[in-house]
């Protein structure tokens, strides 16, 4: 069964870091790009970066470009966003979704909230 | 970036009725659309892609269709499952985007 499960959500102020992690089981994680989503409390959905196969190819959302930082972990089966220098516009739930083109397989979400 | 308006932003509906939701591209995407099915508090789940290929385990009541820059998303009669907000979201370039959404109300 495929699994991804987020976590690192947390309560940061702005200005701030952090960084949220995806936990994947269930499939063949070095054979696909992975992605993150996020969606604003109330809102649609946010196409916020992907990244390859073998981390060698990353893009983003130009609102986060500069600021966060995409990774992986192969032999980890782990992902990661690190996202730096974060302000209120930057809160919400962050998904890790299998695929670079249409995600097929999402996670439950991590909250991150940016507030003083 | 390519922006995708959907319309309309909500729709009411009954059950067994037939609902038909719009997302246009500004810019050609050739065929690289796919749909999205969101419940209240629940991750999206993958409906279709390829405009009108639906995923593995997708009921066929749903379906899916391209014209020039505009797409459709169609439910053929609609089930009490399937009230939830539809997004659209393209592929062809970067960044992806998504529409802003369409919920589908009883």
């Amino acid at each position: 069964e495929v699994q991804l499960v987020e976590s690192g959500g947390a309560l940061v102020q702005p200005g701030g870091s952090l960084r949220v992690s995806c936990a994947v089981s269930g499939f063949t994680f070095t054979t696909y790009w992975m992605t993150w989503v996020r969606q604003a409390p109330g809102k649609g959905l946010e196409w916020v970066a992907n990244i390859n196969q073998d981390g060698s190819e990353k893009n983003y959302v130009d609102s986060v470009k500069g600021r966060f930082t995409v990774s992986r972990d192969n032999a980890d089966n782990s992902l990661y966003l690190q996202m730096n220098s974060l302000r209120a516009e930057d809160t919400g739930v962050y998904y890790c979704v299998r695929g670079g083109w249409y995600p097929d397989y999402w996670g439950q979400g991590t909250l991150v909230t940016v507030s003083s | 970036a390519i922006r995708m308006t959907q319309s309309p932003t909500s729709v009411s509906a009954s059950t067994g009725d037939r609902v038909t939701i719009t997302c246009r591209a500004s810019q050609g995407i050739s065929s690289d659309l796919a749909w999205y099915q969101q419940k209240p508090g629940k991750a999206p789940k993958l409906l279709m892609y390829a405009a009108s290929t639906l995923q593995t385990g997708v009921p066929s009541r749903f379906g899916g269709s391209e014209s020039g820059t505009d797409f459709t998303l169609t439910i053929s009669s609609l089930q009490s499952e399937d009230f939830a907000t539809y997004y659209c979201q393209q592929y062809y370039t970067y960044p992806r985007t998504f529409g802003q959404g369409t919920r589908v109300e009883l």
